[in-house]
């Protein structure tokens, strides 16, 4: 079936650091791929999405690009601030069965200090 | 544009004793979904609902039971409620298959 790995947290950084967090994935199809963000006390929300190979999907100086030969989706932000402190999920969802289901990692916690 | 509502935010229950949990899903969105999340299990999903149909169930046993209703609203029901069935209930709403999900703060279950 379908699978997020994403890097383990929690992952500490100075603020304008740079940030990678890794995802892979496994998928039988082809499938869509997504970053979620949770703030602390909040629902998950989208944060970017890439539909086919080779797409970048940005937002708020956030990047990652879906790349079918490594089977990754790594997010990436040049400098990273304070307010970016949350947990970070990787997802992808199939869109061959015709249903909603997506798979998600299981989260990457992302602290940045002064 | 509403977002997606859930309630209650925050329950306290018994073991044994059974919960209800609702979602209000983003006007026009028929596809609702579940998911629990826990520190050690993550994000699972539990089933997705559209136009009043279970479409896709995840691996949770029979006390997990949901419905949906016909403007969208969905409701999940726990009964005979155990410790391990302490966690944020997340609904999320989506417009079609495989697209963007739009998620509720979620509902805080504490099982006593």
């Amino acid at each position: 079936g379908d699978s997020v790995t994403q890097m383990e947290g929690p992952v500490t950084l100075s603020e304008e650091a740079f940030l990678t967090i890794n995802c892979t994935y496994t998928a039988t199809g082809y499938p869509s791929l997504f970053w979620y963000v949770q703030y602390p006390g909040e629902g998950l929300q989208l944060l970017l999405k890439a539909t086919k190979a080779d797409d970048k999907g940005s937002n708020k100086g956030f990047e990652a690009t879906y790349r079918k030969e490594t089977t990754s989706f790594h997010l990436e932000k040049g400098s990273v601030q304070v307010s970016d402190s949350a947990v970070y999920f990787c997802a992808l969802s199939d869109p061959s069965g015709g249903y909603q289901k997506v798979t998600f990692g299981t989260g990457t916690k992302l602290q940045v200090i002064p | 544009k509403a977002g997606v509502t859930q309630t209650p935010r925050y329950l306290i229950k018994t073991r044994g004793q059974q919960v209800t949990l609702s979602c209000s899903p983003i006007s026009g969105h028929r596809s609702v979904s579940w998911y629990q999340q826990t520190p050690g299990q993550g994000l699972q999903f539990l089933f997705e609902y559209f136009s009043e149909t279970q479409r896709n169930k995840g691996n949770f046993p029979g006390r997990f039971s949901g419905r949906q209703f016909s403007n969208s609203r969905s409701e999940m029901n726990v009964s005979t409620l155990e410790l391990g069935d302490s966690a944020l209930y997340l609904c999320a709403s989506s417009l079609v298959a495989a697209g963007e999900l739009f998620f509720g703060e979620g509902s805080r279950l504490t099982v006593l």
